[in-house]
């Protein structure tokens, strides 16, 4: 089955940009029949998400993050990345990366990484 | 973008209990729903899909219905485990929401 891990510095300055990267084991990136997301929780409150990249390089986003996200996708190193630019203190969160099939719910998830927005 | 609202919010029940907890959808979302169980410092963990099918590995006790604008998710008889705090979410239209959560704890 598929494992996800994210990585990343667990702490960015405000205005800088936030950047992680989701490592899909147990399968393959390229598959056609996953989806890779993301999706984020600030300490103590529900889940957001942010959004979905496809193999091919399609990607969805949720629409009043879309002018700072961008995700990509790394086909030759099963990774998929998470560059969100110009963030604040209310981008502090636990981001977890995820897989789902389509317009299905996120079966495999990673265990999380919380990044503080902080000086 | 289409809201996703639990209830309760919050939710004591005793270890055997039946527990039901309803999500709406602020329009049809035919049965484009899916559930999670969230324990604290964890991921969510995937227990249902199309507002009714079990996730593999998931127990039966748990039972999903439901089609359109009102859904529930249904625990037949709680075990120590099952006290988490559960998610709906949608998928029948970007971007993709989820309901606010229910904190389901032991009395």
């Amino acid at each position: 089955q598929l494992q996800l891990q994210e990585s990343g510095p667990g702490l960015v300055k405000p205005s800088e940009t936030l950047s992680l990267t989701c490592t899909v084991s147990g399968g393959s990136i390229s598959s056609s029949s996953y989806y890779w997301g993301w999706i984020r929780q600030p300490p103590g409150k529900g889940l957001e998400w942010i959004g979905s990249i496809y193999y091919s390089g399609s990607s969805w986003y949720k629409p009043s993050l879309k002018s700072r996200v961008t995700i990509s996708v790394d086909t030759s190193k099963n990774q998929f990345s998470l560059n969100l630019n110009s963030v604040t203190a209310a981008d502090t969160a636990v981001y977890f990366c995820a897989s789902s099939r389509r317009d299905s719910g996120y079966d495999f998830w990673g265990r999380g990484t919380l990044v503080t927005v902080s000086s | 973008d289409i809201q996703m609202t639990q209830s309760p919010s919050s939710l004591s029940a005793s270890v055997g209990d039946g527990v039901t907890i309803t999500c709406r959808a602020s329009q049809s979302i035919s049965t484009y729903l899916n559930w999670y169980q969230q324990k604290p410092g964890k991921a969510p963990k995937f227990l249902i899909y199309g507002a009714s099918s079990l996730q593999s590995g998931v127990p039966s006790r748990f039972s999903g219905s439901g089609s359109g604008t009102d859904f529930t998710l249904t625990i037949s008889s709680l075990q120590p485990e099952d006290f988490a705090t559960y998610y709906c979410q949608q998928t029948y239209g970007l971007p993709y929401t989820f309901g606010q959560g229910t904190k389901l704890e032991i009395k």
